[in-house]
């Protein structure tokens, strides 16, 4: 497998579930990120790691909860959400965490929340 | 503030017709700017950035710091130029803030 993959690409969860969406970079890149896409909407970034230190938080709920164990590895804990977080998560990668350095993207999650 | 605007949600032009992607910003410091694209069922990738001053696919962009735009242009489109385009600016702490995405369909 080569670029940007994550699991599942599909997920319906209800309101109570506990989840977890993962993502995995065959770059060798040292900056991760997580994207929420809604449809209309411009992309959010919700987290970045760089160096696997999180760098950015833009005011997430803490229904959303990442890790990232190492450079190759980005995961989304997911818990008590809302139908409004149904959307498209998107991972990326890049390298030196500096947005002028192109990101890579993942094919996404479509997440529904019922 | 910082943000990106595209204004068209929906472009459809002709083959062979141009084509111009409007994106205008707000940014207060040097800006660093970029476009990407989605293709049907793909993923979003990288077309071009400003500083390259590159042609990608027959795509062009200018930065023009007067008007705070930075439009995507092409002369003569062609069909599998259809996808989701994107604008994006690089803040101040050097993360990409994005436009909402312009839908471009050329017709046969």
């Amino acid at each position: 497998e080569t670029g940007v993959t994550q699991t599942p690409r599909h997920l319906v969860m209800g309101m109570t579930n506990k989840k977890s969406l993962k993502c995995e970079q065959h770059l060798g890149h040292n900056a991760m990120y997580w994207y929420k896409q809604s449809a209309k909407k411009p992309l959010e970034l919700m987290f970045v790691y760089s160096l696997e230190e999180r760098v950015e938080n833009n005011s997430v709920p803490s229904r959303f909860s990442p890790e990232c164990p190492n450079s190759s590895h980005l995961f989304l804990h997911l818990h008590t959400l809302q139908p409004e977080d149904s959307a498209l998560y998107l991972c990326a990668s890049s390298q030196d965490g500096g947005g002028y350095n192109e990101q890579f993207f993942g094919p996404g999650t479509r997440l529904t929340v019922l | 503030a910082q943000r990106v605007t595209q204004p068209e949600k929906l472009l459809s032009v002709f083959k062979g017709a141009p084509v111009e992607l409007k994106c205008n910003y707000s940014y207060s410091g040097s800006p660093e700017l970029f476009w990407y694209v989605q293709y049907s069922r793909q993923r979003l990738q990288l077309l071009l950035r400003h500083i390259s001053r590159e042609s990608i696919k027959g795509f062009t962009a200018d930065l023009n710091k007067g008007e705070t735009s930075f439009h995507l242009k092409k002369p003569f489109a062609q069909e599998e130029d259809s996808a989701m385009y994107y604008c994006a600016l690089r803040d101040s702490n050097y993360q990409l803030i994005w436009g909402a995405g312009t839908k471009l369909i050329i017709k046969p």
